[in-house]
């Protein structure tokens, strides 16, 4: 059974159109992450949340922001996508934040801006 | 800062044994950990190590040396589903926030 669930899996949006990703999760982690994954490329952090604690990477854009409504959802909101936020988003969850957290990933939701 | 560097890609038979190496400078350490990622699919969890030495599981074993900066993941008896990228990682930090390295696409032929 999926523990960390993204939706949708495709998602289309136009250029400059906000656009909401969401995830949730069962294993009742404290930490969410999201993170942005281009073609490619590796996997890069954009931010986290511990509990209801957001943690903002220094080099995320402003055009990306998040929500965590409770322990089990949370969301990234892209205010104006442009063409080049088309990537793979993946959420993430882990126990706590200490350094050996094994992290569970969701499937990830491919979006592409037109 | 923290940097993690691995080969982009291999390319290896079916049944052999392939070794993905993978070089780290990190401040701090917590550990190193690998995982697997079939295209257009989440990373699953391969393995973690925090002390020196081979961890094996199954068909799959990584190994790290801490004082060389140096971890490698060795797949054995290969099958056509292990055609994936691997991502070697690394806490940033103490914290559960994972630094990627570029990952290295395998492809196992017949």
């Amino acid at each position: 059974d999926a523990m960390v669930i993204q939706n949708p899996r495709y998602q289309v949006t136009q250029f400059g159109k906000p656009v909401t990703l969401s995830c949730s999760q069962t294993l009742n982690h404290n930490v969410m992450y999201w993170y942005q994954q281009k073609s490619s490329q590796a996997p890069k952090l954009l931010f986290h949340y511990y509990d209801k604690d957001f943690n903002n990477e220094a080099d995320t854009p402003d055009n990306f922001q998040s929500r965590r409504p409770n322990t089990s959802f949370c969301f990234l909101d892209i205010r104006s996508p442009g063409l080049g936020d088309a990537a793979m988003y993946l959420c993430a969850t882990s126990r706590d934040l200490g350094g050996g957290t094994e992290a569970f990933f969701g499937q990830g939701t491919r979006l592409t801006v037109v | 800062g923290q940097n993690i560097d691995q080969p982009t890609e291999m390319t290896a038979t079916e049944g052999a044994i392939v070794q993905i190496n993978c070089t780290y400078q990190t401040s701090g350490f917590n550990g190193l950990f690998w995982y697997q990622q079939h295209a257009g699919e989440a990373p699953t969890f391969l393995s973690y190590n925090v002390l020196d030495g081979l961890e094996e599981k199954g068909r799959f074993s990584s190994f790290l040396s801490r004082s060389k900066g140096y971890s490698y993941l060795l797949l054995k008896e290969l099958q056509m589903k292990d055609s994936a990228s691997y991502l070697c990682a690394a806490p940033k930090g103490n914290t559960g926030k994972l630094i990627f390295g570029q990952g290295t696409t395998l492809q196992v032929k017949p």
